[in-house]
């Protein structure tokens, strides 16, 4: 059975730094583009994040981009997100997604997500 | 980036009856590069529908999808109670984007 399992979140101030994790396991982790997206409270999805099975190809939304950094340990099947000059709006449920097989960016599994929380 | 557009905000329909979500997008979607996501309260998102018409597995088949271009349409045939959540779609033709979301709650 496929799994993603996220942690990290919580509470933050303004210019704060937080990392996120994501444990995979029930399918060869190695060989998926893997994804952060994330959800703002009440509110849509917004996608954050890919990286690629051996890390060559690295894509930001433009909203995170020189603040965010993602990476990937496919030796301990994990996946990482660096936060960093966190706002108020990156207040979101973060959620850890499995791209298709073909590498396509549609999501066929998501974690239960995270909570991050950026209040003075 | 392209912007979806997702329309009616809200659908209230009873079960049993049949909805209709649509997609439009600001510009064409690469190769029916778009996908349907159903999400209940406090759960994360759940992929229903990829490349536009194929449905994911273990999707039931009360679940349709069609459209190419910049319109898209999500159907489902008979609303069964489970089915009443937000409905959001994707295109990943580009840099991946969603709509805002269709709530589909009971009349």
């Amino acid at each position: 059975e496929v799994q993603l399992v996220e942690s990290g979140g919580g509470l933050v101030k303004p210019g704060g730094s937080l990392r996120l994790s994501c444990a995979a396991s029930g399918f060869t982790f190695s060989s998926y583009t893997m994804n952060w997206v994330r959800q703002a409270p009440g509110k849509g999805l917004e996608w954050v994040s890919s990286i690629s099975t051996s890390s060559t190809y690295i894509y930001y939304a433009d909203s995170v981009k020189g603040r965010f950094t993602v990476s990937r340990d496919n030796a301990k099947n994990s996946l990482f997100l660096q936060m960093n000059s966190l706002s108020a709006e990156d207040t979101a449920v973060y959620y850890c997604a499995r791209a298709s097989v073909t590498g396509q960016r549609y999501f066929d599994y998501w974690g239960q997500g995270t909570l991050v929380t950026v209040s003075s | 980036e392209i912007v979806l557009t997702q329309s009616p905000g809200t659908l209230s329909l009873s079960p049993g009856e049949r909805a209709t979500l649509s997609c439009r997008a600001s510009q064409s979607v690469s190769s029916s590069y778009l996908a349907w996501y159903q999400q209940k309260p406090g759960q994360a998102p759940r992929l229903l529908i990829y490349g536009a018409s194929s449905r994911a597995t273990g999707i039931p088949d009360r679940f349709s999808g069609n459209g190419s271009g910049t319109d898209f349409t999500l159907t489902i045939s008979r609303l069964e109670p489970e089915d009443f959540a937000v409905y959001y779609c994707q295109q990943y033709g580009s840099s991946p984007t969603f709509g805002q979301g269709t709530k589909v709650e009971i009349k």
